[in-house]
């Protein structure tokens, strides 16, 4: 069965470092997504992404924050200037079809230590 | 009003009863509804899409009711399995996918 694939599984770094997140969606999804889970919080939504750019954000997703599909498998998440209150358990998704009509499938997750 | 809310539970439950949790969203243009279950530090997988008429599959039955804006999940014969937190997910074409914090249950042997 088809999966997401996300890297590392485990990232640590030190404030106000940077960082990427790496994610493979499943190959013929055209829809991607990043959340995050701060420890003990429910899933919150980041960024979707279609047809190479974005297509909603959440008041979350700032300008520390980027994404990027550099290749044809590959959809990445950048944090440019690390802080303490970005350590959580960040999921990439994808979905052959638009967040509201199709099912979105979850990678494993990275979990992001700032120290 | 929370965009999505649900009961955290925890609940115990007995192996082999019946539970259900509820789940209330605030956004009346809502239209997609979903079950996920995510299991400690595991990521969240679709238990299943939530339709107008009902729907189940297996054990497990949901339901809308979109007069009072609130979707269910009913577990028949649960099993020590089915012990994880239950995400309600809640969605409209022009708004993002929103989740609620989830009900823990635990199932008991």
């Amino acid at each position: 069965e088809p999966e997401v694939t996300q890297t590392p599984s485990h990232q640590v770094t030190q404030m106000g470092q940077e960082v990427i997140l790496r994610c493979v969606p499943i190959s013929n999804h055209l829809y991607f997504y990043w959340y995050r889970q701060i420890l003990g919080q429910k899933v919150e939504f980041l960024v979707s992404f279609y047809n190479n750019e974005i297509s909603e954000k959440s008041e979350i997703f700032d300008d520390q924050f980027s994404v990027e599909r550099p290749d044809g498998s590959n959809f990445t998440l950048k944090i440019r200037s690390t802080k303490l209150e970005d350590s959580a358990m960040y999921f990439c998704a994808s979905s052959g079809a638009p967040e509201s009509t199709d099912t979105q499938y979850f990678g494993p997750g990275t979990r992001l230590t700032v120290l | 009003r929370k965009e999505v809310e649900q009961d955290p539970g925890p609940f115990n439950v007995p192996e082999g009863a019946t539970v259900a949790f509820n789940c209330t969203y605030s956004n009346s243009a809502s239209q997609s509804f979903f079950w996920y279950r995510q299991d400690c530090r595991k990521e969240p997988k679709l238990l299943m899409s939530v339709y107008s008429s009902g729907n189940e599959d297996g054990r497990f039955t949901a339901q809308l009711n979109r007069a009072s804006q609130y979707i269910s999940l009913l577990i028949r014969d649960s099993k020590l399995s089915d012990s994880a937190t239950y995400l309600c997910v809640v969605s409209s074409i022009y708004d993002k996918i929103i989740f609620g914090k989830g009900t823990r249950l635990h199932i008991l042997p």
